[in-house]
């Protein structure tokens, strides 16, 4: 069974650092991976979608990347400001019979500090 | 364009009523998904529907019933509220494997 785990689950940091989430995955054996961020109270807003033959993805100022073998992704946050605050979410999509299956990490919960 | 959209926002059931949740996209996804989000538990898939006329169950379907209605529509419905269904419930869709688009949720509280 996959399981996805994120560390930290909390993070403070003032404004203008930069700064790393990570996720990792127990089964390799995955389609893709996606990067959610989630406001107090709201749905889920996508971010980034990393295919499994890929090795990252940017927007802005967020960098993904993605490690397969060793179950790790990372989300890059460059430069970071106050409204960057929210809950951010890792997902990963299974290959095979599982591959309409979302399995979601329980959060990095990101106070940015002006 | 909207993308995803839920109804209700928000719902106070009492124990064995019953009810039903509404989610439309309209991005024309073929893929349609239901998820619960608790407190310490995460997201969980309830049940999804890869495509037109087909629903499945996911990994806590218990209590709960789905119709794909058509392409765009997708309702899940609970036919005897329990308090363990207190949750906030998301619809989300997708063009078959690819990304993922959430709808705002539902918080339901059966008391």
């Amino acid at each position: 069974k996959q399981e996805v785990t994120q560390i930290p689950a909390a993070l403070s940091v003032p404004e203008g650092e930069n700064l790393v989430l990570n996720c990792s995955f127990t089964d390799s054996a995955i389609y893709n991976l996606q990067w959610f961020r989630q406001d107090p109270g709201k749905g889920l807003t996508s971010l980034l979608l990393i295919q499994s033959s890929q090795r990252e993805q940017t927007s802005g100022r967020l960098n993904a990347s993605l490690d397969k073998s060793s179950g790790r992704s990372t989300l890059y946050i460059a430069a970071s400001q106050p409204g960057d605050s929210a809950t951010y979410l890792c997902a990963v999509r299974g290959s095979g019979g599982s591959n309409y299956k979302l399995t979601f990490g329980k959060g990095t919960l990101l106070t940015v500090n002006p | 364009n909207a993308g995803v959209t839920q109804t209700p926002k928000f719902q106070v059931l009492k124990t064995g009523q019953s009810m039903t949740l509404q989610c439309a996209q309209d991005m024309n996804h073929n893929s349609m998904y239901w998820y619960r989000q608790d407190p310490g538990m995460g997201l969980r898939l309830i049940y999804y529907s890869a495509s037109e006329g087909t629903t499945d169950k996911g990994e806590v379907p218990n209590g709960y019933n789905v119709s794909r209605l058509n392409k765009r529509e997708f309702s899940l419905r609970l036919e005897s509220a329990a308090p363990s269904q207190t949750s906030v419930y998301f619809c989300a869709s997708s063009a078959s494997f690819y990304e993922q688009y959430f709808g705002p949720g539902t918080r339901l509280t059966v008391t």
